[in-house]
């Protein structure tokens, strides 16, 4: 089955440690998508790719580090310098070739950072 | 700016009630618009689309129109069931070149027995 896949389901860390986040894909989709979500905000944009090497920051990236190293692969770190970390974390993808702009989006991952 | 409003919740209804969830965007053209839906921890599922205007879009009883004239993409279903119980998400394309969504904030609607 196609599909996104995030590992893992729920994280834990102390304060002050970066963890990274896992999203794949094996849909084929040229571009992916990392959003946090917190309760009454809806979803927010930290970074987006649109082809592999290539990534920009969204609308509250500071905190946060990717990396495209793969087409079906766009880890987010949360660093320690992101003030707070806890939340839900969505990632997402879409095919460029359509203009619909629809996106995938994945399971999710619940970190929490005590 | 550019931005998606949804109507804010919680919106609780008895089974087989008729459900109403109000959208509007704003944009500078015909954006690509959405209906997501996301169950209690789970990630976000696709639920409807309409890519221009005066498209209807429709799934699982759910319907919304794309209405150009009032900026609009209302959710409506006639008769919702427990099982809707979720929350919503409104979301239009990004017209800047990039295939970026933007959101509402979501509507939790409760559907009780």
């Amino acid at each position: 089955d196609g599909g996104i896949t995030q590992s893992p389901k729920y994280l834990f860390r102390k304060e002050g440690q970066n963890v990274t986040l896992s999203c794949e894909q094996n849909l084929n989709h040229d571009a992916m998508y990392w959003y946090r979500q917190d309760p009454g905000q809806g979803l927010r944009l930290i970074y987006y790719s649109q082809i592999v090497n290539d990534f920009q920051k969204g609308d509250i990236a500071e905190g946060y580090s990717v990396s495209r190293e793969k087409k079906e692969s766009f880890p987010l770190t949360v660093t320690s310098a992101q003030k707070n970390p806890t939340a839900f974390y969505l990632c997402a993808s879409s095919p460029r070739d359509r203009g619909s702009h629809e996106q995938y989006f994945g399971p999710g991952t619940r970190l929490t950072v005590t | 700016g550019d931005s998606v409003t949804q109507m804010e919740g919680p919106v609780t209804l008895s089974e087989e009630a008729f459900l109403t969830i109000n959208c509007t965007y704003t944009a500078t053209g015909y954006p690509s618009l959405f209906w997501y839906v996301q169950y209690p921890g789970e990630g976000l599922q696709l639920l409807l689309k309409a890519t221009k205007a005066d498209d209807k879009g429709s799934n699982k009883g759910f319907e919304a129109t794309y209405r150009k004239e009032t900026t609009s993409f209302h959710l409506e279903k006639g008769s919702v069931q427990v099982s809707d119980s979720a929350v919503y998400f409104c979301a239009r394309g990004n017209q800047g070149g990039s295939e970026k969504l933007v959101f509402g904030k979501g509507t939790k609607l409760t559907v009780n027995p």
